[in-house]
């Protein structure tokens, strides 16, 4: 049990669009969800905190307007990246809190690339 | 700030020796510590935790103790195996478990 997925794994876009990563919680109930960003060989960088039915709170430095976040039930939130550019190619990773004894669990990632 | 440092990678193995991934931190309360262990293609997942001083998390044959005195939590394992390749992250969160600070990850690889 406990598993997050993310959708897509894998995505390469255009400079310019806006790319859409889905993260759920298939067999539990999360009421917060965590965006963070790995880049190659460095830590994990938590970018944002996503409550469902509430606004995301941002991490310093982060841009909230071209990071959109949207945690609209308790299994799903998803991270926008808007007008992508090249800077934004990274592995993008979510986790979700269970509810009850707060333990959080992972996602598989995503890797971006815009060209 | 609160921050977790641990020993740059890859670190190369034969199968039976004895590992230690080191991981020392900072922070500015009581922090909880964690091994996060992740496998190619796959997201992380927990290996071991301890939330407070001297408790030693362990699983799979991995250790670890929480030494306060050294700001540290030493990842061990007496004999590895090649199934233990993969990237090990030392974590550490306060506060209810909301946010983590992850160190850069460790790449092990044993070989047969």
């Amino acid at each position: 049990g406990a598993v997050v997925s993310q959708h897509p794994s894998r995505v390469i876009c255009k400079s310019g669009t806006s790319v859409k990563i889905e993260c759920r919680s298939l067999d539990f109930q999360a009421t917060t969800m965590f965006w963070y960003r790995q880049f190659p060989k460095q830590s994990l960088m938590l970018m944002a905190t996503s409550n469902e039915g509430s606004k995301a709170t941002y991490e310093q430095g982060v841009e909230k307007d071209k990071f959109l976040i949207n945690h609209a039930s308790l299994t799903l939130s998803t991270l926008t990246v808007t007008s992508a550019h090249p800077e934004d190619s990274s592995f993008y990773i979510c986790s979700a809190r269970r509810s009850g004894d707060n333990e959080q669990f992972f996602g598989p990632g995503t890797r971006l690339t815009v060209l | 700030g609160d921050s977790v440092t641990q020993m740059e990678g890859p670190v190369t193995l034969s199968e039976e020796a004895f590992l230690t991934i080191n991981c020392t931190y900072t922070a500015t309360g009581y922090p909880s510590l964690f091994w996060y262990v992740q496998y190619p293609g796959e997201g992380l997942q927990l290996l071991l935790k301890a939330t407070k001083a001297d408790d030693k998390g362990s699983n799979k044959g991995f250790e670890a103790t929480y030494r306060k005195e050294t700001t540290s939590f030493h990842l061990e394992k007496g004999s590895v195996q090649v199934s233990d390749s993969a990237v090990y992250f030392c974590a550490l969160t306060l506060y209810n478990f909301n946010k983590f600070y992850f160190g850069s990850g460790t790449k092990l690889n044993v070989k047969p």
